[in-house]
C-alpha cells in the first residue's frame, strides 16, 4: 500500500542549532514531493518541491533547504534555526499520473 | 503571485443544517485541479471533494458537493445534513504548476452546533 512516513511528530530546538526532518514515501515510484508549512491558525505554505532525485524547487526564501538523496526521500533541512522558524511542518506526495496527494502527519517544531 | 482566498475565517452552522464555504482562486493555466481538504484537531489533512477545471459537472461526495464557476474562478463547498464530526478547519486548494503543487487559502474554521 502507498504510504508516507514523518518524523519525528514534535520538536523542541534552541535557536541558532540545527534541524533536520525526514519524510519516506513507500509503495510508489517516482512521486512529486512536497514540503508545506502552518503557522498557527494559518493556511499552508508551499516551501519546497521536487519533481525527481536532486531537484529541488523552492517557493519561498527563507532559512531552509531541502534534499531529496532517494527517489523516496525527502529532507528538509536549516543549519540555524530561528524563532519564525516555528510551525507545523508537513510533507506530501503525488504521483504524476493523476492529481492525488497524501500528507504526513506532520512535525511540530517550536524553536525556543 | 497566483492566490486562493477564503473570506470567511470562521462558520457556522446548526447540526442538520446546510452551511457553504467559500472560495475564490487566481490562475493563468487552462488545466488544474481544485480540491476542499478538512483539518481536525488532529492535523492531518484529509481530502473532502475535488474538481477537474475541465468537467463543468460539479463534483458531489455524499453530503458534500461544490459550486464551480471557471469564468468567475469561484470553488464554494456547501455541507449539507451538517454533522458534529465536520467541525474542523477547511481549506481550498489549487492544484497547478510543473510539478501539480498544492496552493491553499487561509482556510475556514467551522463551527458545528448541537
Amino acid at each position: 500500500s502507498q504510504t508516507i512516513h514523518q518524523w519525528p511528530a514534535t520538536l523542541v530546538q534552541p535557536v541558532g542549532s540545527p534541524l533536520s526532518l525526514e519524510c519516506t514515501v513507500e509503495g510508489t515510484s517516482n512521486p512529486n514531493l512536497y514540503w508545506y508549512r502552518q503557522a498557527a491558525g494559518r493556511g499552508l505554505q508551499l516551501l519546497f518541491y521536487s519533481v525527481g532525485i536532486g531537484q529541488i524547487s523552492s517557493e519561498v526564501p527563507q532559512n531552509l533547504s531541502a534534499s531529496r538523496p532517494q527517489d523516496r526521500q525527502f529532507i528538509l533541512s536549516s543549519k540555524k534555526l530561528l524563532l519564525s522558524d516555528s510551525g507545523f511542518y508537513l510533507c506530501a506526495w503525488s504521483v504524476r499520473t493523476n492529481y492525488g496527494y497524501t500528507f504526513g502527519s506532520g512535525t511540530r517544531l517550536t524553536v525556543v | 503571485a497566483q492566490t486562493v482566498t477564503q473570506s470567511q475565517p470562521e462558520m457556522s452552522v446548526q447540526e442538520a443544517e446546510t452551511v457553504t464555504l467559500s472560495c475564490t482562486y487566481d490562475t493563468s493555466e487552462s488545466d488544474y485541479y481544485l480540491f476542499w481538504y478538512k483539518q481536525p484537531p488532529s492535523r492531518q489533512m484529509i481530502l473532502v471533494i475535488r474538481q477537474e477545471a475541465y468537467k463543468q459537472q460539479n463534483a458531489t461526495e455524499n453530503r458534500f458537493s461544490v459550486n464551480f464557476q471557471k469564468a468567475a474562478k469561484s470553488f464554494s463547498l456547501k455541507i449539507s445534513d451538517s454533522q458534529l464530526g465536520d467541525a474542523a478547519m477547511y481549506f481550498c486548494a489549487r492544484a497547478s504548476g510543473s510539478a501539480r503543487q498544492l496552493t491553499f487559502g487561509s482556510g475556514t474554521q467551522l463551527t458545528v452546533l448541537p
